[in-house]
């Protein structure tokens, strides 16, 4: 069980925009920033977001991220079907001694 | 480039430990924090460890405290992970991660690049 919840699976047509959800608690997202990364089948994962919706250079624009109270969203706009990918959430989490926690995953398949 | 290579997995028995070593090249290696984050086959991933640059700060996951430590050495530019008693759930391709600041606590940091991971399957 994450700390972290993202639904597990997502879908979208070519040139769709598809968001995916993260929900958190005060001691994580409430309180630090949230972080996306994106693994391509095979791969290791590679940082898509960062402080909430700052895209690391290289990353197309079609790449959002935004965040409100205990949740964040990833967007994705324009669809294509390189995007297919597991999707993760994750923030600096306060509780106890501190830690780094991550979503579930979220599998998004291009149809 | 920066680059990170994982090395040291394999097949070990319950209760045996095991230490990934992680080469890093292409940057400054003790000027920033570096982590291990773990991922199950088929499953999510999780936060294992971290340290922070001169190893005056490092933390653990529940999962692992008491059993893992994490350690640097920055005249070789490494990072390790020693694992003792290891346990079936500790199956997972170990992937080694450069943090964006000193300190592996991040309240504005993050974790980028990865390496490409190493795999260790703890089975009789």
């Amino acid at each position: 069980q994450s700390v972290l919840t993202q639904p597990p699976s997502a879908s979208g047509t070519p040139g769709q925009r598809v968001t995916i959800s993260c929900s958190g608690s005060s001691s994580n997202i409430g309180s630090n920033y949230v972080y996306w990364y994106q693994q391509l089948p095979g791969t290791a994962p590679k940082l898509l977001i960062y402080r909430n919706n700052q895209r690391p250079s290289g990353v197309p624009d079609r790449f959002s991220g935004s965040k409100s109270g205990t949740s964040a969203s990833l967007a994705i706009s324009g669809l294509r079907s390189e995007d297919e990918a597991d999707y993760y959430c994750a923030a600096w989490d306060d509780s106890l001694s501190g830690h780094w926690v991550f979503g579930g995953g979220t599998k998004l398949t291009v149809l | 480039e920066v680059q990170l290579v994982e090395s040291g997995g394999g097949l070990v028995q319950p209760g045996r430990s095991l230490r990934l070593s992680c080469a890093a090249s292409g940057f400054t290696f003790d000027d920033y924090a570096m982590h291990w984050v773990r991922q199950a086959p088929g499953k999510g991933l999780e936060w294992v460890s971290g340290i922070s640059w001169n190893s005056g700060s490092i933390g653990y996951a529940d999962s692992v405290k008491g059993r893992f430590t994490i350690s640097r050495d920055n005249a070789k530019n490494s990072l390790y992970l020693q694992m003792n008693s290891l346990r079936a759930e500790d199956t997972a391709l170990y992937y080694c991660a450069k943090d964006q600041g000193p300190y592996y606590y991040g309240r504005g940091n993050w974790f980028d690049p990865w390496g490409q991971g190493t795999l260790v399957t703890v089975s009789s």
